[in-house]
C-alpha cells in the first residue's frame, strides 16, 4: 500500500531533550516536507527537500533540522525541544517539486513539558 | 507575505443540508489551489484547480475557482455525517520560471459538522 509512514504517533518529552520524529515513504517520491498543525494557524511548512541531499527552509524552520541521505527518509530533529514546539507534526511527499499533490502521514502529536 | 483565509472556521448542519465553504487568497504568482479534508489526523487530497470557471466534481462534492476574484468554493450537497471533517484549502504559488516552489501555504480550515 502506498503511504508516508510516521513515528511515532505520539510523543511527550521534557525540554531540552533531543528527539527525532521519523518519515518514511514508499512511493518513489522526488519531494518530502515537513508541516506542523497548531489551531487557528493552519499548517505551515517547517523544511522540505526536493531530492536526495538536497533540504531548504519552509516558513518556520527555528529549533529543527533535516537530512535526506535516502530517498525514502526524511527525519525531522529537535536538537533542544521547547515547550512552543508542542504541536502535531505532518511529514508529506509529492511525486516531485512541481506536483502539487502531496500525500500525508497520520501525523506527530508533540508534547514538550 | 502570501495568505489564504477560509470561511467561516466552523459550521454546523444536519444531514442532507447543503454547505458552501469558503476560500479566498492574496499570493504572488499562483500556481493552484487544492481542497484537502482532514478527519482525525492525516489530510487527503480532494481536488486541485489551476484554471478558472471549470468545475471539478467528485460526488457530492465539487470546487471552483475564480481566478479573477482570488477564491474558491467547495459544495457539498445532501450532507451524511462521514462528511464531518475540517476541510482545508491550500495554495501554491510558482517563481519566474514557472516552476512550483514546492510549497503549500494553508488556510486555517473550516471545521464541519454534520448531525444526523
Amino acid at each position: 500500500e502506498a503511504q508516508v509512514t510516521q513515528n511515532p504517533r505520539y510523543l511527550i518529552t521534557v525540554t531540552g531533550k533531543k528527539l527525532t520524529v521519523t518519515c518514511s515513504q514508499n512511493m518513489n517520491h522526488e519531494y518530502m516536507s515537513w508541516y506542523r498543525q497548531d489551531p487557528g494557524l493552519g499548517l505551515r511548512q517547517i523544511y522540505y527537500s526536493m531530492n536526495v541531499e538536497v533540504t531548504d527552509k519552509g516558513d518556520v524552520p527555528e529549533g529543527y533540522k533535516v537530512s535526506r541521505k535516502e530517498k525514502r527518509n526524511f527525519p525531522l530533529i529537535l536538537e533542544s525541544p521547547s515547550p512552543n514546539q508542542t504541536s502535531l507534526y505532518f511529514c508529506a511527499s509529492s511525486l516531485s517539486r512541481g506536483n502539487e499533490k502531496l500525500f500525508f502521514g497520520s501525523g506527530t502529536q508533540l508534547s514538550v513539558l | 507575505e502570501d495568505k489564504v483565509v477560509q470561511s467561516p472556521l466552523s459550521l454546523v448542519v444536519h444531514e442532507g443540508d447543503t454547505v458552501t465553504l469558503n476560500c479566498s487568497y492574496e499570493v504572488t504568482n499562483f500556481r493552484s489551489l487544492l481542497w484537502y479534508k482532514q478527519e482525525k489526523k492525516a489530510p487527503t487530497f480532494l481536488f486541485m484547480l489551476t484554471s478558472s470557471g471549470i468545475e471539478k466534481k467528485s460526488g457530492r462534492l465539487s470546487s471552483i475557482l475564480d481566478k479573477k476574484e482570488l477564491f474558491s468554493i467547495l459544495n457539498i450537497t445532501a450532507t451524511q455525517t462521514g462528511d464531518s471533517a475540517v476541510y482545508l484549502c491550500a495554495v501554491s504559488i510558482h517563481n519566474a520560471g514557472g516552476t512550483s516552489y514546492g510549497k503549500l501555504t494553508f488556510g486555517q480550515g473550516t471545521i464541519l459538522t454534520v448531525h444526523p
